[in-house]
This record gives structure tokens, C-alpha cells and sequence, in this order.
């Protein structure tokens, strides 16, 4: 049972518009969110987190919008660049979990210039 | 001022051996964090350590597989009597102290089991 979900294996988008990345997640105790990017052969970077009591952080070109009725959450990237091309990594936290992250399967995205 | 460092890099074992993969958190970084990653899927959590003691093994399996966070030295994933479905990409991570701080990833150890 997938308590993170990200339903979208893959986005192709052109530099300098717009990446959307979206997150649904179904646990209702999760209060803290990241964003993770990964390369191929290495580890997860950490991009952007947003706690629950708020529904925006914005970070340059990254910004993170929580929508808590709808258990939704997405990453915005603009402008893109080619070397935002990577798959990105939803992950959620509940209080109390500490290190516990609940990841999704990822999106991979390829910015076309 | 090293991230977290993972050894090996890749690591082939037939079936039955024994895995030891190893990790040295970054500087300052007390807690440590093991996840699995099968092909096709995301991260899962393993196990969070810190030195000299598991806080939270709730995603290690039942057998074959435990850690360690000793006082001194890197921390260990042991995987005893590997089996195919042990292939996967291990990563460590590790934070500072407080709650609320972000995990940083090593880049992982490819277990191969033939």
C-alpha cells in the first residue's frame, strides 16, 4: 500500500518553461515533505522541504506547493534547465518518525533544450 | 568537508555469502540512516541508528540482515546468506541532531548477488 505516490513515471519539457512534479500522499499523520533529485549512480540530493503548516517554500527557481485538504503536493521548476534533468523523489515524514522518510517511485525528467 | 561515504561502490556475491556494506557519516552528523532501493521502485527505510544504539529497525527484515553504529568507525549493514532478491542499492544516510534536519544520501552500495 503506497502511503506516497507519484503517478507520473516520466516528463519531458522544454528549457526554459515550466517542470510540474506532482505528489499525492494518503497518510493523514505525515507533517513534513522533501523533494529529492538523484542522478544516475548516485545518491539522492535533497532540493526543498515544506512543513505542514505551511502551503509554499521557494528556494530560486524551486518552489514546493502543499495542498493539505487534497493530500497533494507538487514541485515547480522554473525556468528549467538540461541539468535539472534527473528523477525526482517525493518523500514524506511523520512526527515521531525520526529518518523515516516514506519515498515515492520517482519521476524522471528530461528538460529537452 | 566529505559527505557521506559509502564502501564499496558495488559488491557481487554469490548466493549464501555474507554482505558487508559500510558507511561514514558526514562530519558533525550523529544519526544514521540505511534505505534499499529495489529497481523500479523508491527508497525504503531500513534502519536508523545512532552511535552505539538502534532507535528504529522497523523496516530491517526479521532475518539475515542487521546493523551496527559503533562508537568508533563506520557504520555496518550486514546482510548474512544473501539471496537474488538481496540485489538492490543500499544508501546511507546520515543528519545532524535534530528532528527536523535533512537526510544526507551517499551514493549507495550496488549489491549484485549471482
Amino acid at each position: 500500500d503506497q502511503q506516497v505516490k507519484q503517478n507520473s513515471p516520466s516528463l519531458s519539457v522544454q528549457e526554459g518553461r515550466i517542470s510540474i512534479l506532482n505528489c499525492d500522499y494518503t497518510n493523514s499523520m505525515f507533517d513534513y515533505f522533501l523533494w529529492y533529485k538523484k542522478y544516475p549512480a548516485e545518491g539522492p540530493t535533497f532540493l526543498i522541504s515544506i512543513s505542514s503548516i505551511k502551503d509554499k517554500n521557494e528556494d530560486g527557481r524551486f518552489t514546493v506547493f502543499l495542498n493539505k485538504s487534497a493530500k497533494h503536493l507538487s514541485l515547480h521548476i522554473v525556468p528549467s534547465q538540461p541539468g535539472d534533468s534527473a528523477v525526482y523523489f517525493c518523500a514524506a515524514s511523520a512526527r515521531g518518525s525520526q529518518g523515516n522518510l516514506i519515498f515515492g517511485k520517482g519521476t524522471k525528467l528530461s528538460v529537452k533544450p | 568537508n566529505a559527505g557521506v561515504m559509502q564502501n564499496p561502490r558495488h559488491l557481487v556475491r554469490r548466493r549464501g555469502q555474507e554482505a558487508r556494506l559500510r558507511c561514514s557519516p558526514m562530519k558533525g552528523h550523529s544519526h544514521v540512516y540505511w534505505y534499499r532501493q529495489l529497481p523500479e521502485e523508491g527508497l525504503k527505510f531500513m534502519v536508523y541508528l545512532q552511535k552505539e544504539n538502534i532507535i528504529d529497525e522497523s523496516g530491517m527484515p526479521k532475518e539475515r540482515f542487521s546493523a551496527e553504529f559503533p562508537k568508533e568507525g563506520p557504520s555496518i549493514l550486514r546482510i548474512q546468506q544473501v539471496v537474488r532478491g538481496d540485489s538492490a542499492a543500499y544508501f546511507c544516510a546520515s543528519s545532524p541532531l535534530d528532528r527536523g534536519s535533512t537526510l544526507h544520501f551517499g551514493n549507495g552500495t550496488r549489491l549484485t548477488v549471482t
